[in-house]
């Protein structure tokens, strides 16, 4: 089936700790993203990848690293200076910027 | 910078009814619009978009109507089903480019049998 995977679907991360949370696509798509959601929150991007090897900060990048060595694939690493990562993370993808973005099925994480 | 927001942030209805959906844009240069659908702990699902140069678009059981005018996006919900109970949310985007869209906070949609 195409589409975009997400893993684990559930995470708990010890403070200090960093954790990767993995986002595979078999969509062909060019561009990638990750947002972050919170209970009654909408959407916050974190990081965008409009092509290999090249990625883009988005509004909350802080605590957090990506990396786009395949097209495939934009795994997020939550990291210890993430002071607040409990959250809703969705991965997304879209055949470019400005057309529709599909998402993942999300991953929880939680700090423990 | 600019926002996309929702007036209502829960809606209750009873199945059957028709439900409306609402989303006030702020960047009057946006062209193409998106209504996703959330269920509880799952990722955002694609329902139904809209292009600037149309007023209304149908698809099953859900129509978007779009007035550029005042900057006004809504979701029509026909004959709402239990089923339809989530998160509704939009975004609003230019075609082409690099420009990266923003979503709306959401409304919950809670459709009572």
């Amino acid at each position: 089936d195409g589409g975009i995977t997400q893993s684990p679907k559930y995470l708990f991360r010890k403070e200090g700790q960093n954790v990767t949370l993995s986002c595979e696509q078999n969509l062909n798509h060019d561009a990638m993203y990750w947002y972050r959601q919170d209970p009654g929150q909408g959407l916050r991007l974190i990081y965008y990848s409009q092509i290999v090897n090249d990625f883009q900060k988005g509004d909350i990048a802080e605590g957090y690293s990506v990396s786009r060595e395949k097209k495939e694939s934009f795994p997020l690493t939550v990291t210890s200076a993430q002071k607040n990562p409990t959250a809703f993370y969705l991965c997304a993808s879209s055949p470019g910027a400005g057309n529709t973005i599909y998402f993942g099925e999300g991953s929880w994480l939680t700090v423990v | 910078g600019e926002s996309v927001g929702l007036h209502l942030p829960t809606l209750s209805v009873q199945e059957g009814d028709n439900s409306i959906i609402n989303c006030a844009y702020s960047n009057s240069a946006s062209d193409y619009f998106i209504w996703y659908k959330q269920e509880s702990g799952k990722g955002p699902q694609f329902i139904i978009d809209i292009r600037s140069n149309m007023d209304k678009r149908q698809g099953q059981r859900v129509t978007v109507l779009l007035n550029k005018t005042v900057k006004h996006l809504s979701l029509q919900i026909a004959a709402t089903q239990p089923g339809d109970s989530a998160v509704y949310f939009c975004a609003e985007n230019m075609a082409g480019g690099s420009y990266i869209p923003t979503f709306g906070r959401g409304t919950s949609l809670i459709v009572h049998p």
